[in-house]
């Protein structure tokens, strides 16, 4: 059974900080996703990673993948108050998801 | 014009009531989902179709049953709700091979 963990599950940070979250998952998987969701609302695709040692970066946040070790990083760069919020990681394909627990970010001014 | 949505939005009903949530893409996508938030935020699949085929059915109650008359809706019908049904429950569809999922928006349910 596929299994996601990520961790930490909550961070707590300052502004103009970098940390790095991380995703790892326990079989063999076609694809890792990144997204974003804010409270009472949606998730928002942020990364769709598809292959060994793909790297993808939007703005403050850079995601990468390694499937040989089964880990995927979402690194911030100088985090600013609006990314805060939960991050979930998610493995699978066409018949389904299986999300991590999330992480929830919070950054202080 | 919103690509998955999901009505109601906010469902309050008392045990033992019957209910059902509507989801509609116009995405295109074969396939839909329907995924149960808890209040620990956790996400986990309930059901997903492929063109109005049942392709998985993760262990959920019989009292929830996924309706799908054409690959563009998916709905949920909740039977006898109980008080642990009380979720989010998003709706997502996917393109073929699955690279990339759109969620709606929820619909928080609230059973007393």
């Amino acid at each position: 059974e596929l299994k996601v963990e990520q961790n930490p599950l909550f961070l707590s940070m300052q502004e103009g900080k970098n940390y790095t979250i991380y995703c790892n998952y326990s079989t063999t998987s076609d694809r890792l996703y990144w997204y974003r969701q804010d409270p009472g609302k949606s998730l928002e695709s942020l990364f769709v990673l598809l292959s060994n040692g793909a790297v993808k970066q939007e703005g403050r946040l850079m995601a990468s993948l390694d499937t040989k070790a089964r880990l995927s990083t979402l690194h911030i760069t100088a985090a600013v108050h609006d990314l805060s919020a939960t991050y979930f990681c998610a493995v699978g394909g066409s018949e389904k998801l299986v999300f991590g627990k999330g992480m929830k970010l919070t950054v202080n001014p | 014009d919103t690509a998955v949505s999901q009505t109601p939005k906010y469902l309050v009903t008392q045990m033992g009531n019957d209910k059902s949530i509507k989801c509609e893409q116009n995405l295109g996508h074969d396939t839909m989902y329907w995924y149960k938030q808890d209040s620990k935020k956790f996400l986990k699949i309930m059901f997903s179709y492929n063109n109005k085929e049942l392709i998985i059915n993760e262990t959920v109650p019989n009292r929830f049953s996924p309706k799908s008359p054409d690959k563009a809706h998916l709905n949920l019908h909740i039977n006898s709700l109980e008080l642990g049904d009380s979720a989010v429950y998003f709706c997502a569809s996917s393109p073929p091979g699955g690279y990339g999922y759109t969620f709606g928006s929820g619909t928080r349910l609230t059973v007393v």
